[in-house]
């Protein structure tokens, strides 16, 4: 079975800063791992996917993603954070089973000061 | 061009009604979603179609029905809604057969049972 776990439901930066949310996972399978984002009461946009090709992935934004197969890892990171950049960040991995189906982790809101 | 289209955006309702929300996707794409979204923002899965066949169907209860008239339709049919059924529902969908994993989500469905 596969899941993710997202440390931290809440990181502040200030603008200019350095962004890093975290994410880990568990999967019984070569995984393939999503970031999405979610601007309020708006959908699900996706950042960028891991499927096993580049491990570095680079996404929209200026965001990107390293999976490292030794930590179980698949950190989202941003050189530089901007005010329009506050939003909920969702992590997600796929086992690529027949059912297809994201298990999402519990989100990070990001809170970005001026 | 809205890629995956979910009516109505806001449903409020009393308790006890029978309620349906819709939702259609242009991206040709052949497996399509339904997600529920609480109130901390935890996303779960509740059923999936690959072209109009039924592939999951986690524990939900048996109120919520899909109905998926073709490949670009699925809709989320609720009866005898419940107080904790309130909650976001958004749609998504994927070209997961052809090895694509990534979603694409609607704008959601907010329902708020009074």
């Amino acid at each position: 079975a596969q899941s993710v776990t997202q440390l931290g439901s809440h990181v502040s930066v200030s603008e200019g800063a350095l962004v890093l949310l975290r994410c880990n996972y568990s999967s019984s399978v070569p995984p393939y791992l999503f970031w999405y984002v979610q601007y309020p009461n708006q959908g699900l946009q996706l950042l960028l996917k891991y499927t096993s090709a580049a491990t570095l992935v680079k996404g929209i934004n200026g965001f990107e993603a390293e999976f490292k197969k030794s930590e179980t890892s698949f950190h989202l990171t941003k050189p530089s954070a901007h005010m329009s950049d506050a939003a909920e960040y969702f992590c997600a991995v796929s086992g690529m089973d027949s059912s297809y189906k994201l298990i999402f982790g519990s989100g990070t809101r990001l809170l970005v000061r001026p | 061009d809205t890629a995956v289209s979910q009516t109505p955006k806001y449903l409020v309702t009393q308790m006890g009604n029978d309620k349906s929300i819709k939702c259609e996707q242009n991206l040709g794409h052949d497996t399509m979603y339904w997600y529920k979204q609480d109130s901390k923002k935890f996303l779960k899965i509740m059923f999936s179609y690959n072209n109009k066949e039924l592939i999951i169907n986690e524990t939900v209860p048996n109120r919520f029905s899909p109905k998926s008239p073709d490949k670009a339709h699925l809709n989320l049919h609720i009866n005898s809604l419940e107080l904790g059924d309130s909650a976001v529902y958004f749609c998504a969908s994927s070209q997961a057969s052809k090895g694509d994993y990534g979603y694409t989500f609607g704008s959601g469905t907010r329902l708020t049972v009074v």
